[in-house]
């Protein structure tokens, strides 16, 4: 079967940094993705990994291993508004995407 | 990215009743939309995939006479839940399949309808 594993929660500090782990298992892969979810809304796009290694994108990194078949999201000086769920998502051989849990990331002053 | 709307933002109903959801790309033309679920503290559970002319393709466990899918232009999807009841009660998303390469295919994802059955 298709599995993503994530951690259900995570705390850290304002202005810390923060590693978000990501292991899965599909048939097939297109691609990685990870999604930023404030509560009572809809996903919002943070990250595309198809190759192995690190994308940057400001405060926040993405890094793929397909051998491994693991993930992580990196946020770096975190604020309080990155007080969130971060959902990994993997595109599978028929292009559809198996989504992770979610782990809510909560932000301590 | 392609900019999709949902209307309406959350509706309650009584149980028996039927609830329609729209689903717009405002900027873009979508050939195919998902139709997504979600309950509280859980992932995202596609329903269905909505094909612009064709019937919608229902996700294995979701009764496609229940959940009434019609994707009539390329900017308008619709889901309407039939005979609801409380235990449809959910965080409704859709969201919209953009991109040109076949690898990278992105999501755009509309705001939700929180949908409350009584």
């Amino acid at each position: 079967g298709q599995n993503i594993d994530q951690p259900t929660e995570m705390t850290a500090t304002e202005g810390a940094i923060v590693q978000i782990n990501c292991t899965y298992q599909t048939s097939g892969f297109n691609g990685l993705f990870w999604y930023q979810q404030h509560a009572g809304e809809a996903p919002t796009f943070l990250s595309y990994n198809v190759l192995d290694g690190l994308e940057e994108k400001g405060r926040f990194s993405s890094f793929l291993s397909r051998s491994k078949g693991y993930s992580y999201l990196l946020l770096k000086e975190l604020q309080m508004k990155d007080s969130a769920s971060y959902l990994c998502a993997v595109m599978d051989s028929n292009y559809q995407l198996i989504w992770g849990a979610g782990t809510k990331l909560i932000i301590k002053p | 990215g392609a900019v999709v709307s949902q209307h309406p933002s959350w509706v309650i109903c009584k149980s028996g009743t039927s609830v329609k959801i729209e689903c717009r790309s405002l900027d873009f033309q979508a050939t195919t939309m998902f139709w997504y679920r979600q309950f509280p503290k859980q992932s995202l559970m596609l329903m269905a995939t909505s094909n612009e002319g064709s019937k919608a393709t229902y996700e294995q466990g979701v009764e496609k006479d229940k959940f009434l899918i019609n994707h009539a232009s390329l900017t308008l999807s619709t889901l309407t839940v039939t005979s609801a009841h409380p235990e449809d009660s959910s965080f409704y998303i859709c969201s919209v399949l953009a991109g040109g390469s076949s690898s990278y295919n992105e999501q755009f994802f509309g705001p939700g309808t929180r949908l409350t059955v009584l």
